[in-house]
């Protein structure tokens, strides 16, 4: 089936320096999601992305869907320790009824 | 701002007994999930739902699973004799179309299978 490959798998960081992440696949997918998870909760959606070439920002995170549809990033500018926590990309193949492909994610730590 | 809420929180069940996780989705939404999350490992899709069936699985989703929307409101994840493996968090999530808006999720049920 499907899989994403999502990098890097953890980062440690000062706070105030600007993340970037990223997932790749071979295959193409219609819509890329990001979502960051806390310890014990549910995935909380940060940033969804729906057509090729979309370039999204919400506050300090910015996502991009890749050209090709095979890839998307997000950054996060500019970190606080609250940005602690697992980032995870999501996306939809075409022809879904709703079947997400998660990423394996990437662990964030900063520093303060 | 309007959640998906599950509960319970913790399950602890006897390997082989059956066990119903519930969740209550977000109210207007039409289209209802579960996802599990191995510990340590990535999120993996098992179902959605709509206008009362199945509309697409997943391979773990297998005799053992079913599904159901017993009301207007809660959406339930049974499993019918559980194995230890079956030890996750499961999550519900809903969202308003299948395509073009966003999956929402609840804060998970973990199972643990002794």
């Amino acid at each position: 089936g499907q899989q994403l490959n999502q990098s890097p798998q953890s980062m440690f960081i000062q706070e105030g320096e600007d993340v970037s992440m990223n997932c790749t696949s071979s295959s193409i997918f219609n819509t890329w999601l990001w979502y960051k998870q806390d310890p014990g909760e549910g995935p909380v959606l940060l940033i969804a992305l729906y057509k090729a070439g979309e370039l999204t920002s919400n506050g300090r995170l910015t996502a991009q869907f890749g050209i090709t549809r095979k890839d998307s990033f997000l950054n996060i500018s500019a970190s606080i320790p609250s940005d602690v926590g697992i980032y995870f990309c999501a996306g939809q193949p075409p022809g879904s009824q709703g079947n997400l492909i998660f990423g394996k994610g990437t662990k964030l730590s900063v520093k303060p | 701002e309007p959640e998906v809420t599950q509960t319970p929180s913790h399950q602890v069940t006897q390997m082989g007994q059956e066990v119903i996780l519930r969740c209550v989705p977000i109210s207007n939404h039409l289209y209802f999930y579960w996802y599990r999350q191995i510990l340590g490992q990535k999120v993996e899709f098992l179902v959605s739902f709509y206008n009362n069936e199945i509309s697409e699985k997943s391979e773990i989703f297998d005799d053992q699973f079913s599904v159901e929307r017993p009301d207007g409101s809660n959406f339930t994840l049974k499993i019918r004799s559980t194995k230890l493996e079956d030890s996750a968090m499961y999550f519900c999530a809903s969202s308003n179309t299948v395509t073009r808006r966003p999956q929402h999720f609840g804060d998970g049920t973990r199972l643990s299978i002794l």
